[in-house]
């Protein structure tokens, strides 16, 4: 079936630091993927849309300019934490759907996700 | 935009009973409805989905109805059994590609046995 890989599983730096996470769409092509946040004991907060060959579409309130999303294939999208800070500790999980297959027929396939924790 | 919201929070229930979380959805628009099953420090695992063509939709132990025209849906699962216990989030969405899942916020449903 359909896998979404993302990576780093884990990352752990100091107040700062810029972190680039990857999500990638192993058997399958996606024009659009979506980038979420999850703090502790919190749901899924949509984040941004990743547009392959545009800009990104963020949603209100998530700063684009500390949150930069670059899609540049039709099979990778990467989310970067510029200048993070310990408020930035979070869960960061993409997800994407075929999008050569039928909509009725696809779910949102979702990425095992990055945990991040700024020191 | 899509607003979902999730009830109860937190769920406890006895091995064998049943169990019901119930979602509401603000965008009319909105026809694709997933639950999902998230345990600890993973990610989120489809469990069951519904369109908004039926009315329910049911996978063994585990079921979904959908209202269209009070936007609310539920899940129920039966027979529940420890390892159910897990945190499960509704979600909604429009069908045009593009477009993303807006998820309610969760229920802890805990199973003793």
């Amino acid at each position: 079936g359909a896998v979404v890989s993302q990576h780093p599983s884990w990352v752990i730096c100091k107040s700062g630091t810029s972190v680039k996470i990857e999500c990638r769409s192993l058997d399958f092509q996606a024009t659009t993927m979506f980038w979420y946040r999850q703090f502790p004991k919190q749901s899924l907060m949509l984040m941004a849309t990743s547009n392959e060959g545009s800009k990104a579409t963020y949603e209100q309130g998530v700063e684009k300019d500390k949150f930069l999303i670059n899609h540049a294939s039709l099979t990778l999208s990467t989310l970067t934490v510029t200048s993070a800070h310990p408020e930035d500790s979070s869960f960061y999980i993409c997800s994407a759907r075929d999008q050569g297959q039928p909509y009725s027929n696809q779910p949102q396939h979702f990425g095992d996700g990055t945990r991040l924790s700024i020191l | 935009g899509e607003n979902v919201e999730q009830h109860p929070s937190t769920l406890s229930v006895q091995e064998g009973d049943s169990a019901v979380i119930k979602c509401t959805y603000s965008d009319s628009a909105s026809n694709y409805f997933p639950w999902y099953k998230q345990e600890l420090g993973k990610r989120p695992q489809l469990i069951i989905d519904i369109r908004s063509n039926v009315g329910e939709k049911k996978d063994q132990r585990i079921a979904v109805t959908l209202n269209k025209t009070a936007k609310h849906f539920s899940l129920h699962i039966t027979e529940t059994q420890p390892e159910d216990s897990a945190v499960y989030f509704c979600a909604a969405s429009r069908s045009q590609a593009g477009t993303a899942l807006i998820f309610g916020k969760g229920t802890t449903l805990s199973v003793s046995s």
